[in-house]
Parts: C-alpha cells; sequence; structure tokens
C-alpha cells in the first residue's frame, strides 16, 4: 500500500514549457485534488475531481489542466509554465461520503522552479 | 466557506501537553472539524476530525465545545516530532471534498 505517489520530486522549467505533475493513489479514494503552497503559506486548491471523468476548478487553476480518466490517476498539467508558478505542489486524496467525513492523504509533494 | 481562526505561532515545554485552539464561528451544522499538521518539508497529514462529540485517536485529542463554535486539538506529551504547522480545517458532509488551509498554527516544541 503505496498511498499517494507523486512524481517527480523537484523539476526546473524554463519560461514556456510544459509539463505534467503525476498523482497516483492505490486506496481506491473516489476525491482527489492538487494544491499549491508557496513559501511561509497555507495550501491553496488548485483542481480537484470528485471521481473518474469528473474535474472541477478550485482556488486558483489558471495556468492548470487537470483529467481523471481513471480512479488511480490525477494528473496536473502546466500549459505555459510561469516563474509565478514555482512553488511546492501536493496531491491529496480522500474517500467520498454523504453523511460522512474522511481524512486526507496527502502526496510527499513536487518542488517546482520555473525561471 | 466557513473560516476558522488559530493563533500564528504557539510554543510548548518538551514532555507536557499542548492545547492548540480554533475558533469557528459560522460553523455549519454539516460541517466536521477536520486538523491536520504539516511537518518541515512535508506534505500535511490527517490528524483527527470529529462533528460533536470529543475523539480521542493515537495521535490527539479533539475537544468541541459545546456550541460547536470553537475547538482544541491536545497533544497530551509533546515530543519534539511534534513542532509542526497545525491546521484546523471544517469539511462539509455533503460529499464537499475541498479543503480550505488557513495559515495554520506554528508549534514549536522546548527541549
Amino acid at each position: 500500500n503505496a498511498g499517494v505517489t507523486q512524481t517527480p520530486k523537484f523539476q526546473v522549467l524554463k519560461t514556456g514549457q510544459s509539463m505534467t505533475l503525476q498523482c497516483a493513489q492505490d486506496m481506491n479514494h473516489e476525491y482527489m485534488s492538487w494544491y499549491r503552497q508557496d513559501p511561509g503559506m497555507g495550501l491553496r486548491l488548485i483542481h480537484y475531481s470528485v471521481g473518474a471523468g469528473i474535474t472541477d476548478q478550485g482556488e486558483v487553476p489558471n495556468g492548470y489542466n487537470v483529467s481523471r480518466s481513471t480512479t488511480e490517476d490525477f494528473p496536473l498539467r502546466l500549459l505555459s509554465a510561469a516563474p509565478s508558478q514555482t512553488s511546492v505542489y501536493f496531491c491529496a486524496s480522500s474517500y467520498s461520503g454523504f453523511g460522512q467525513t474522511y481524512g486526507y492523504t496527502f502526496g510527499s509533494g513536487t518542488r517546482l522552479t520555473v525561471v | 466557506d466557513a473560516k476558522t481562526t488559530q493563533p500564528n505561532s504557539m510554543e510548548s515545554n518538551e514532555e507536557e501537553p499542548v492545547h492548540l485552539p480554533c475558533n469557528h464561528s459560522t460553523i455549519s451544522g454539516t460541517d466536521y472539524i477536520h486538523w491536520y499538521r504539516q511537518l518541515p518539508s512535508q506534505g500535511p497529514e490527517y490528524v483527527i476530525h470529529g462533528l460533536t462529540s470529543n475523539v480521542n485517536n493515537r495521535m490527539a485529542s479533539l475537544a468541541i465545545a459545546e456550541d460547536r463554535k470553537s475547538s482544541t486539538l491536545i497533544l497530551h506529551r509533546a515530543t519534539l516530532r511534534d513542532a509542526a504547522v497545525y491546521y484546523c480545517i471544517l469539511r462539509s458532509n455533503f460529499g464537499n471534498e475541498k479543503l480550505t488551509f488557513g495559515t495554520g498554527t506554528r508549534l514549536t516544541i522546548i527541549p
């Protein structure tokens, strides 16, 4: 049971380049989400998914795309990297439960630098 | 989303109990109170959650006020490994999967 796996752990991009941050979970969680954390700040929600084929925007979605073709995977795509996207990115997953609530499991993060 | 208010920082001596407060005066009846912590250079880690009654697990206890407008995370015997940023978050039980993080409380443990 690996939990939430994020790859890569570190990445340096040039302005204008695109890339995909990978996130996979093996816990059969319905909910998955992406957060970014800038230095000294809390986490901000980028995009989230309530199940395969369903995604929605969070607080700071501009410049990012997501898709959810399987329950296990939730990749985050940076379309044209900008220095403002330099941050640490966390993927998280959770069971869903109408009338209940569950804790989130977070990945260890991807540290992205855009130069 | 209902908001939470936490002190920016707290200090505690090692091996003593720590009480981390959180105010959530606009909490709705469907909101659960979640606590997460983030150790240096790591992702957040789930600690505990509750709705109305006090909750205990191997990591901590959660005390919820009778009117649910505040709660307290209790670490019974702090260790150096408990030094982290602690986040108090409200999460609806109507399938709202979003967690909205504030800036949390930075807990420093004094040896």
